[in-house]
């Protein structure tokens, strides 16, 4: 089946630094995209969205891009913090109200 | 404001054994979802529900059954346990809209079979 994927399992930065998550998507029908954190022993938290007709899209400190030709999603995280350790997933919407999740990158930011 | 509340928080069963995961959302929404994280792995989705009286399967619902007799409520059930069903299990739910809406997780349940 369809599947998102993500090219960094860890990703280790220093406070204060931008962090950048990739991520990969099969499905070049996918009309929505979301970005989760989920830190140690909770559920994942809604960072931020993006649908297909964007390309970028700018939250408080997080921003999205998306690439359809390339079928690549980033997650950008500005002046990294130690509160911003956690994994950090993205979704596809394959169809309405069906999600398919990355296997998740570990950010560690180092004081 | 509670939002999406699992029921219980941990469990450890023996292999054989059924027990009934329980999921409450109290924003109204008409989508529920369960799905189950293993170590290293992303949410994998068991069943969902697009509304009352609604199921439907997800990538890995074999030895799993749902329902949804109540729109706040989705229970997910296991039958007669296994070890491959040790795992952390899910629930969330979301808005149906004309656009898609993201969905909002609970704490999860810890799951062991031994």
């Amino acid at each position: 089946g369809e599947s998102v994927g993500l090219h960094l399992p860890t990703l280790s930065v220093q406070e204060g630094d931008n962090s950048i998550i990739n991520c990969a998507y099969s499905n070049s029908a996918s009309d929505y995209f979301i970005w989760y954190k989920q830190e140690s022993g909770k559920g994942p938290q809604f960072i931020i969205d993006i649908r297909s007709n964007m390309d970028k899209r700018q939250g408080q400190r997080v921003t999205v891009l998306l690439n359809k030709t390339v079928k690549h999603l980033s997650l950008q995280i500005a002046a990294t913090q130690p509160g911003d350790s956690a994994v950090y997933f993205c979704a596809e919407n394959i169809s309405p109200g069906k999600f398919y999740f990355g296997s998740g990158t570990k950010l560690n930011v180092k004081p | 404001n509670a939002g999406v509340t699992q029921t219980p928080k941990f469990r450890v069963l023996k292999t054989g054994q059924s027990m009934t995961l329980l999921c409450a959302q109290d924003m109204n929404h008409e989508y529920m979802y369960w799905y189950r994280q293993d170590p290293g792995m992303g949410l994998r989705l068991i069943h969902y529900s697009v509304g009352e009286g609604t199921t439907a399967k997800g990538e890995v619902p074999d030895g799993y059954n749902v329902s949804r007799l109540k729109k706040q409520n989705f229970l997910l059930g296991l039958e007669s346990a296994a070890p491959s069903q040790t795992s952390v299990y899910f629930c969330a739910s979301s808005f149906r809209s004309y656009s898609n809406q993201p969905q909002h997780f609970g704490d999860g349940t810890r799951l062991s079979i031994l």
